[in-house]
């Protein structure tokens, strides 16, 4: 089956550190750009961060430059999301989403599920 | 950054209707990178429109995209029962990667 399954959310206290995984199964992970989006409770869709195939063309949102560190392992079929100095208004669901081509960017044909990070103190 | 307008908010139609969103950006979006998804309560977004014209795999063709430049539109032909959801727009043509506030269609 073609999936993404999210993991690693959470409750995290402001300031604090989360690592948020994404695994892909089904499809040729090394094949396709991947990204994070994220949804604040209640609200619309934000791109957080992408990455291409080969880890040498990586972008971010304003909102987390310098706090958030996207990586990839295509051995093992997963992406990843570092966060760090964690804010209240980082509080969403965090989506892992394949992108259709190889290189940033193309639009995205497959989502994950979503997992929750909530900062609260 | 490309900013997106999607208007109206809010839709409240009934089954059989025809219904077109719109999605405007705050400067020209290249090469018509603009794409469509659907979000239900409590589900991730489903891609249906790419490239601002071609649907995605297994879309059915009552979906409709248009448009190029600043300007585009989806188009549902007939509203079926399972279409009441919420609408974004994305473009995917600079970065940072930017999605429209969506529109939500509610059954009338």
């Amino acid at each position: 089956e073609v999936q993404l399954v999210e993991s690693g959310g959470g409750l995290a206290q402001p300031g604090r550190s989360l690592r948020l995984s994404c695994a892909g199964s089904g499809f040729s992970f090394d094949d396709y750009a991947m990204h994070w989006v994220r949804q604040a409770p209640g609200k619309g869709l934000e791109w957080v961060s992408g990455i291409s195939w080969d880890s040498d063309n990586i972008g971010y949102a304003d909102s987390v430059k310098g706090r958030f560190t996207i990586s990839r392992d295509n051995a093992k079929s997963s992406l990843f999301l570092q966060m760090n100095s964690l804010r209240t208004d980082d509080t969403a669901l965090y989506y892992c989403a394949k992108d259709r081509s190889s290189e940033p960017y193309d639009a995205f044909d497959l989502w994950g599920q979503g997992t929750m990070v909530t900062v609260s103190s | 950054e490309i900013v997106l307008t999607q208007s109206p908010g809010t839709l409240s139609l009934s089954p059989g209707e025809r219904v077109t969103f719109s999605c405007r950006a705050s400067q020209t979006i290249i090469s018509s990178y603009l794409a469509w998804y659907q979000q239900k309560p409590g589900q991730a977004p489903k891609l249906l429109i790419y490239g601002a014209s071609s649907r995605a795999t297994g879309i059915p063709d009552r979906f409709s995209g248009s448009g190029s430049g600043t300007d585009f539109t989806l188009t549902i032909s007939r509203l079926e029962p399972e279409d009441f959801a919420v609408y974004y727009c994305q473009q995917y043509g600079s970065s940072p990667l930017t999605f429209g506030g969506g529109t939500k269609v509610e059954i009338k």
